[in-house]
């Protein structure tokens, strides 16, 4: 079953711009994660934040996590044509370390 | 070695046969995972092994059956397909303790004919 929920479903952007992408997910978690996946090939793992941090920072990457509304973002800063691709938070509740995906958002950057 | 090496890439397999797909890592991760994903969908979890034990099942047929013969290898064994089956299945690894992020191998493209 699915526990995030991302948003929006696509987005369509001009390289230079900034990207932000939406997760809610529906239970208590121990830490949410961003992966990033390239034409249906492996997800590779973006940022790592746990359920007592606010915000994380990786290079252009800007995570946050606000657990009372149960919900996280992704900000992509300078966007760059390379940076096209599918992203998907994961929620990992903690027990037996299983991650549930959200359905994604699918970035295009246009050159 | 920091990565998860799967093989095939890509299988044909009609639905009367039998055929294994693989997924190896070194990196002395102790979980590993079995993904199935369809297109423009989320990653939808099967199979958890833990310590080389199975934890978790995700209520997944018995047509699909995994192994793990090692640390290092897991298997997902498939017999009598059907052509829903058809996806992408990712194998996937993490460290001990809890919280830290996956690796994922590239998948194998099934298709069922």
């Amino acid at each position: 079953s699915q526990q995030g929920e991302e948003d929006p479903q696509a987005l369509s952007i001009q390289e230079g711009e900034n990207a932000t992408m939406n997760c809610s997910y529906k239970t208590s978690i121990n830490n949410l994660q961003w992966y990033r996946q390239n034409s249906g090939r492996g997800l590779v793992h973006l940022i790592l934040i746990r359920s007592n941090e606010r915000e994380k920072h990786s290079g252009r990457l800007r995570v946050t996590l606000d657990t009372s509304k149960k919900s996280s973002s992704l900000l992509i800063t300078a966007s760059r044509a390379a940076d096209t691709a599918s992203y998907f938070c994961a929620t990992d509740l903690g027990a037996g370390n299983m991650l549930t995906f959200g359905g994604g958002t699918r970035l295009m950057v246009k050159p | 070695d920091t990565e998860v090496t799967q093989t095939p890439k890509h299988l044909v397999m009609g639905m009367t046969n039998k055929k294994s797909l693989k997924c190896e890592q070194h990196m002395g991760h102790r979980a590993m995972y079995w993904y199935k994903q369809k297109a423009k969908k989320p990653p939808e979890l099967m199979f958890v092994y833990s310590y080389e034990k199975l934890s978790i099942n995700e209520s997944v047929p018995s047509r699909f059956s995994p192994e793990c013969p090692n640390s290092s290898l897991l298997n997902l064994h498939l017999h009598a397909l059907q052509p829903e089956d058809s996806a992408l299945y990712l194998c996937a690894s993490s460290g001990q303790p809890d919280g830290y992020g996956y690796t994922f191998g590239s998948g194998t493209r099934l298709t069922v004919v």
